[in-house]
């Protein structure tokens, strides 16, 4: 099945830099990468996704890359606020099976 | 998008005892997932709920202890039974849309056992 590591666990970042979790997957059959915000005590909520097919997506301050041949993908948050805290978890998955994997979550912490 | 209402949102239970958590979706969905995540850490999934068949349980999880139902296309309940201190997590249910891309989760049961 498919396996996702997630980097790093924790990520403390000063309010205005940027910050950068990384992904990596297993499954070649894996064709759509999203990534979830979870706010304490919330449910995890999609903040953007990207598909087998396309290299980098952007909305606003954050934006996913994807290296299909080495099998990771990253997000990147520009600008960080305080209300960017949270903890993020990626996801990989084949849409013919509809099974997400989740990484273990990356707890960030943007400090004002 | 799709709207989930699971419930009991928390509960204390007694070991031995059986808890059943109920999700309710706004649309018919084909599957229901179940997840188990423990404070601090990532969704590890249960089982994934089909109606008109046995629900497909990951490894680790076997139906006598988290018995799943599926009844129709927009209700699911998933049993933890015979509980323990173990037992003890946060339970949530999720579908994924139409294109089986994005994941929609409830609001979860935070469940304790004592």
């Amino acid at each position: 099945g498919e396996n996702v590591e997630q980097h790093p666990s924790t990520l403390s970042v000063q309010e205005g830099d940027s910050a950068v979790i990384k992904c990596t997957y297993s499954d070649s059959a894996s064709n759509y990468f999203p990534w979830y915000k979870q706010e304490l005590g919330k449910r995890p909520q999609l903040i953007i996704d990207i598909r087998s097919n396309v290299g980098e997506k952007k909305d606003q301050r954050i934006a996913v890359t994807l290296n299909k041949t080495a099998k990771h993908f990253s997000l990147h948050i520009t600008e960080t606020q305080p209300e960017d805290s949270a903890v993020y978890f990626c996801a990989a998955l084949n849409t013919n099976a509809g099974k997400s994997t989740f990484g273990d979550g990356t707890t960030l912490t943007v400090k004002p | 998008s799709a709207v989930i209402s699971q419930k009991p949102s928390r509960d204390i239970c007694q070991r031995g005892t059986s808890l059943t958590i109920q999700c309710q979706v706004d649309s018919q969905v084909t599957m229901m997932f179940w997840y188990r995540q423990q404070p601090g850490q990532s969704l590890t999934l249960i089982a994934t709920a089909n109606q008109g068949s046995e629900a497909t349980y990951e490894s680790g999880f076997v139906i006598d202890k988290f018995p799943i139902s599926r009844p129709n296309l927009t209700f699911s309940t998933l049993t933890v039974s015979n509980m323990s201190p173990e037992d003890s997590s946060i339970y949530l249910c999720s579908v994924v849309d139409r294109a089986n891309t994005e994941a929609f989760f409830g609001q979860g049961t935070r469940l304790t056992v004592v």
